[in-house]
């Protein structure tokens, strides 16, 4: 079971605006900053969002991150069916040695 | 273009040990830190352990006292060892370099190779 805890899905239809919600703690998303994945079927994940709001060259910017205390979340506006993926959030962790966690992963559906 | 390619067998029986490389091509890995991640099938990820070019290494502690992480920076090339594998080993396992460019975080992912614990 993951420290970062997403829900397992998500739909939306194209053109609408969806938010995928990642829960943590003060030892994780608390201290530490966020980064989020999209992994396409088959596919390796790729990076869309780093230290919590910032896009990395390439991402549209229909892709936007946030966080407060121990929460973050990735929004997309504007769905396409491309957009179809599994999500996981991720932040290092502080504990025993530190660790890098992911969520879940949310498996996001575009109707 | 930034490459990364894992490479290894893709069997192993349980209780022996899982070693894998990752090359890395089009950029040296000097620049990065080197992580490696697994993901069983229509599971999560799960972060293994990370080594930088210094020699430090952080562990994902489910793994503590089973994992060496290495390199050979001649060859571009980092590697992971896992021993006394089990079933709960079998995963697709995906090797990454990071790194801070300019206040940009960049994240190269190969594209994953299947190890099979049987």
């Amino acid at each position: 079971q993951s420290v970062l805890t997403q829900p397992p899905s998500a739909s939306g239809t194209p053109g609408q605006r969806v938010t995928i919600s990642c829960s943590g703690s003060n030892s994780n998303i608390g201290t530490n900053s966020v980064n989020w994945y999209q992994q396409l079927p088959g596919m390796a994940p790729k990076l869309l969002i780093f230290s919590n709001n910032e896009r990395p060259s390439g991402v549209p910017d229909r892709f936007s991150g946030s966080k407060s205390g121990t929460s973050a979340s990735l929004a997309i506006r504007g769905l396409q069916s491309e957009d179809e993926a599994d999500y996981f959030c991720a932040a290092w962790d502080d504990g025993l040695n530190g660790s890098w966690l992911f969520g879940g992963g949310t498996k996001l559906t575009v109707l | 273009q930034l490459q990364l390619q894992e490479s290894g067998p893709g069997l192993v029986r349980p209780s022996e040990t899982l070693s894998l490389t990752c090359t890395v091509s089009g950029d040296s890995i000097n620049k990065y830190f080197w992580s490696w991640i697994r993901q069983p099938a229509g599971g999560g990820l799960e972060w293994i352990g990370r080594l930088y070019p210094t020699g430090t290494t952080n562990y994902n502690p489910s793994v503590y006292g089973r994992v060496t992480m290495s390199a050979d920076t001649s060859r571009n090339q980092f590697s992971l060892r896992l021993t006394s594998v089990t079933a709960a080993d079998t995963a697709v396992y995906f090797c990454a370099i990071r790194g801070w460019f300019g206040g940009a975080f960049l994240d190269y992912w190969g594209q994953g190779a299947l190890v099979r614990v049987s």
